[in-house]
């Protein structure tokens, strides 16, 4: 079935070690988007690449850097993670920037010790 | 921020309808999504309203006014499994979408 896979679930890691989280989609969708979500919070868009163009949210800190080598893959690394950077992150494609459907992995459950 | 409000909890009975409240900021506005989203898992998607009036699918209809930044997300004949929480999101622009913390809804027997 087509679908967006994160891995791995659940990653945890050391105040102030580098951790990259890894979303692959099989939809072969156009936009991939990072979002952030807290404990009992909204999801917060970090950034979005339409294609191979990169699209960072303003408020989004410097700490948080994406890539995306092809169509498929997309990359979250965190270059020195905080306690406050313990979260969900949920990755999500859509067709295009008109498609209005959002289609949502399973989400990385971060946890910083 | 992006205004979004609604209610932080809910609880209702199996088998009765719900209505779940929604207002945001009108600003920018370019469509408003209900997504569902069980303890530990991703938002799946259930409804998307641009124009005003009620959009039905199934058990689930959404309503949007533009004019007054407000929609609602009405769940008919209630199942247990319908216990979640339910995200309201805005989009603005290039498919943005900036969700409201969630209304967690409770589904007693």
């Amino acid at each position: 079935d087509a679908m967006v896979i994160q891995n791995p679930r659940y990653q945890v890691t050391q105040f102030g070690k580098p951790v990259t989280l890894s979303c692959s989609q099989t939809l072969n969708h156009n936009v991939m988007y990072w979002y952030q979500q807290k404990s009992s919070q909204a999801p917060k868009l970090l950034f979005h690449y339409y294609d191979k163009d990169f699209n960072n949210e303003a408020d989004t800190p410097d700490n948080f850097q994406s890539r995306r080598p092809n169509t498929s893959f997309c990359f979250l690394d965190i270059r020195s993670p905080g306690l406050g950077d313990a979260a969900m992150y949920l990755c999500a494609t859509s067709s295009d920037r008109a498609a209005y459907e959002q289609y949502f992995g399973p989400g990385t459950r971060l946890t910083v010790t | 921020g992006q205004n979004i409000d609604q209610p932080t909890e809910m609880t209702a009975t199996e088998g009765a309808i719900v209505q779940i409240n929604c207002t945001y900021q009108t600003s920018g506005f370019n469509g408003l999504f209900w997504y569902q989203q069980h303890a530990g898992e991703a938002p799946t998607f259930l409804s998307y309203n641009v124009l005003d009036g009620l959009e039905e699918k199934g058990r689930f209809s959404s309503f949007l006014s533009r004019s007054k930044g407000y929609s609602y997300l009405l769940l008919k004949e209630l199942q247990m499994k319908d216990s979640a929480s339910y995200l309201c999101a805005r989009r603005t622009g290039a498919n943005n979408l900036f969700f409201g913390t969630g209304t967690r809804l409770t589904v007693i027997p």
